[in-house]
């Protein structure tokens, strides 16, 4: 099992659609998630990050995170073309926590169809 | 957050050559790291720069191919030696450090070995 799970996608929504992204890791003692956008030939961009179960809105983002499920999501709503890119999701587990060393899931394609 | 440049923005290397990068930094940081993404991956950590010390390598990666140095808290190095066409990937630097135990990249080094 990989520790940090992505659908690869694409996942395709149309403009003004809620986009809906999914994460799930292995390791139960994890602490902290961040949410990344990557657009093609570009480095990783921090959207959010998100250490406490619930919801955390920023703008259009809001990521969502369940513990015990061991799934963290981020949802973006009023999707616009400009939100195409590849969402990268990173986890610190419990084993590396105060190291600041992160897992990557592969990312998901995201396509906002105009 | 810091600004981070990293030199060269891309290279194109013949086999058996070695290449340097360069990770700068316009503000003191705790923690720098050097990733690899290959085409259509993922992120994945090579090490972690330490300052005044050795670097700290990732299982499948050894300092003999990946040479760092972090001579202070603001610069560090990525060598890639004796290189290879499987060596061609975006080498990219990050930094982390206050209390959101947050990573922000470099824009990358995009190196194609012939």
């Amino acid at each position: 099992q990989k520790e940090v799970e992505q659908n690869s996608g694409p996942l395709s929504v149309p403009e003004g659609a809620i986009a809906s992204l999914n994460c799930t890791y292995s390791d139960r003692g994890s602490q902290s998630f961040f949410w990344y956008r990557q657009y093609s030939g570009k480095s990783p961009e921090l959207i959010m990050s998100i250490y406490s179960n619930g919801d955390k809105e920023d703008g259009r983002f809001t990521a969502q995170l369940n513990k015990a499920s061991q799934y963290v999501s981020l949802l973006i709503r009023d999707s616009q073309p400009s939100d195409s890119a590849t969402y990268l999701c990173a986890v610190n587990p419990s084993t590396t926590s105060g190291t600041y060393k992160y897992i990557f899931g592969t990312g998901t394609r995201l396509k906002v169809l105009a | 957050s810091a600004v981070i440049s990293q030199k060269p923005s891309r290279d194109i290397c013949q086999r058996g050559t070695s290449l340097t990068i360069q990770c700068q930094v316009d503000s003191q940081v705790t923690m720098m790291f050097w990733y690899r993404q290959q085409p259509g991956q993922s992120l994945t950590l090579i090490a972690t720069a330490n300052q005044g010390s050795e670097a700290t390598y990732e299982s499948g990666f050894v300092i003999d191919k990946f040479p760092i140095s972090r001579p202070n808290l603001t610069f560090s190095t990525l060598t890639v030696s004796n290189m290879s066409p499987e060596d061609s990937s975006i080498y990219l630097c990050s930094v982390a450090g206050g209390t959101d135990n947050e990573q922000f990249f470099g824009p990358g080094t995009r190196l194609t070995v012939l």
